[in-house]
C-alpha cells in the first residue's frame, strides 16, 4: 500500500548540530510539506513543495532548508539546531493531506 | 498568526453525548478541512468542504461551512470513547494553491 513515512520517529541532538529529518511519500504526489507542532501553536508550516526542484517557504521557515530532487523525497535540514526548533515535525503530501507519523526532535 | 481559530479549546462529554466544534477564519478560502489527531500520532484527514458547499456528512460527522461568517462547524454524534481525540481545521486560501493552514485545535475527550 501506498504510504508516507517519516525518519527518525525520535532525535536527540545537541545545539548548533546539522539535523536532517527524512519524508518519504510512495503516493507520487507531487505537492508535499513539512509542519512543527507545538503546544499552543497548532500545526506550523516550515516549507513546501509542488514538484522536483520546487521549493517554497513557509511561515517559519527561518533556520531550516528542504530539496527536492525527486517526487517521493522532501528532506528537512536543520543547518544549525537550536533549543527553539525542539518539536513534533510531521510531513504531509497532496493537498488533501496526508500525514507521516511525525519525528520528535530535542535539541538539547 | 493562524488562520484557522478553533472554538473551544477543549471539550469533555460522556459518550452517546454529540459533540460540536467550531471553527473560524479571517481570509477567503477555497475549501477548510478538518483533520483528527491521536496523542502522539499524525494527522488523520476526516472531511474537506469546498467553499461553495454549506453542508457535507460522512458517517458520524457533519461539517457545516458559512463563508459570510468565516466560521466552520464539526458535529460528532453519538460519541464515542474511542473519538478522544485532537480536531484541528485547516483552510486552502485562495491565493495559496495547496498550503492550509491550521488551528490551535480542540481536545475532545469522550468519558465512557
Amino acid at each position: 500500500d501506498a504510504e508516507i513515512t517519516q525518519s527518525p520517529r525520535h532525535k536527540i541532538t545537541e545545539t548548533g548540530r546539522q539535523v536532517t529529518l527524512a519524508c518519504h511519500q510512495t503516493w507520487n504526489h507531487n505537492n508535499m510539506f513539512w509542519y512543527r507542532q507545538d503546544l499552543g501553536h497548532g500545526l506550523r508550516l516550515i516549507h513546501y513543495s509542488y514538484g522536483v526542484h520546487d521549493t517554497n517557504k513557509g511561515e517559519v521557515s527561518d533556520g531550516y532548508s528542504v530539496s527536492r530532487s525527486n517526487t517521493e523525497d522532501l528532506p528537512l535540514t536543520l543547518e544549525s539546531a537550536a533549543s527553539s526548533q525542539t518539536s513534533v515535525y510531521f510531513c504531509a503530501s497532496s493537498d488533501k493531506q496526508y500525514f507521516g507519523p511525525g519525528t520528535r526532535l530535542t535539541v538539547t | 498568526s493562524q488562520q484557522g481559530e478553533e472554538d473551544p479549546q477543549a471539550l469533555s462529554i460522556q459518550e452517546g453525548e454529540n459533540a460540536t466544534m467550531n471553527c473560524s477564519y479571517k481570509t477567503s478560502i477555497n475549501n477548510l478541512q478538518w483533520y483528527r489527531q491521536n496523542s502522539g500520532r499524525g494527522l488523520v484527514h476526516l472531511i474537506l468542504i469546498r467553499s461553495n458547499e454549506r453542508e457535507k456528512h460522512s458517517g458520524r460527522l457533519r461539517v457545516t461551512l458559512d463563508t459570510s461568517k468565516k466560521s466552520s462547524s464539526l458535529l460528532i454524534t453519538a460519541s464515542r470513547a474511542a473519538d478522544t481525540a485532537s480536531y484541528f481545521c485547516a483552510t486552502a486560501a485562495h491565493n495559496a494553491g495547496n498550503m492550509l493552514t491550521f488551528g490551535g485545535g480542540t481536545r475532545l475527550m469522550v468519558k465512557p
